[in-house]
């Protein structure tokens, strides 16, 4: 069974400051896609990075990056200089190369401390 | 850009009402998707569709099916409303070719049984 865990229900961070949000996943694919989706307040859920498994070197977007350890099946989310806007639901994602599927964690609320 | 549109942002139904969400993309995605979102439960899979006129059920089809008549348009269909479908509802598209591989969103619909 593919499942997703993000055991952290809810977070906060200082402005300015860098916050890690955990995502471990559980399957017995070796080629896969991962994603961190960011859902604000407003509710439009929106992709903020992926990673392909078969890619060693770890995905950034400019103040976003991760940390995707295969071995582990773990796939953090590292935001830094934390921005008021960054306040939002965050879930981790998982989706294999050859399926529809898309398998979701249970999500992470940001919150951004001015 | 991809667009992912639902036909309300609110609804307040009746019990027992037969109740129909409309999601349409434009991006003529293969693959469509209906979630239910609920607080500390993630986003759970109702039904999906990879093509015109199939469908598969996903973690939660109870109470409710779904239509797929043209490739851009998938519908969810609460056969008899009850209360306890009082939730937010989450379309996404995605497609099986190119190098986009994640989902696309609407902007939700809460839905509210009374």
């Amino acid at each position: 069974a593919q499942t997703v865990t993000q055991s952290q229900p809810e977070m906060s961070v200082q402005e300015a400051e860098t916050v890690t949000l955990s995502c471990t996943y559980d399957t017995s694919e070796s080629d896969y896609y991962l994603f961190w989706y960011k859902q604000p307040p407003s509710r439009q859920m929106i992709l903020v990075i992926r990673q392909e498994a078969y890619k060693q070197q770890n995905a950034t977007e400019n103040r976003f990056s991760v940390n995707f350890q295969k071995a582990a099946k773990s796939f953090s989310l590292k935001i830094s200089d934390s921005q008021l806007g960054d306040a939002a639901m965050y879930f981790c994602a998982y989706r294999i190369y050859t399926g529809n599927q898309f398998y979701f964690g249970t999500g992470t609320s940001l919150t951004v401390i001015p | 850009d991809v667009k992912v549109t639902q036909s309300s942002r609110y609804l307040v139904k009746r019990t027992g009402e037969k109740v129909f969400l409309e999601c349409v993309q434009d991006m003529d995605h293969e693959n469509m998707f209906w979630y239910r979102q609920d607080p500390g439960l993630g986003l759970r899979l109702i039904y999906f569709s990879y093509d015109v006129k199939m469908k598969e059920k996903g973690d939660i089809p109870e109470g409710y099916s779904v239509s797929r008549e043209k490739k851009e348009r998938f519908s969810l269909i609460l056969e008899s409303a009850s209360t306890n479908q009082t939730s937010m509802y989450l379309c996404a598209s995605s497609s099986t070719r190119g190098a986009r591989t994640e989902a696309f969103f609407g902007q939700g619909t809460r839905l509210t049984v009374v």
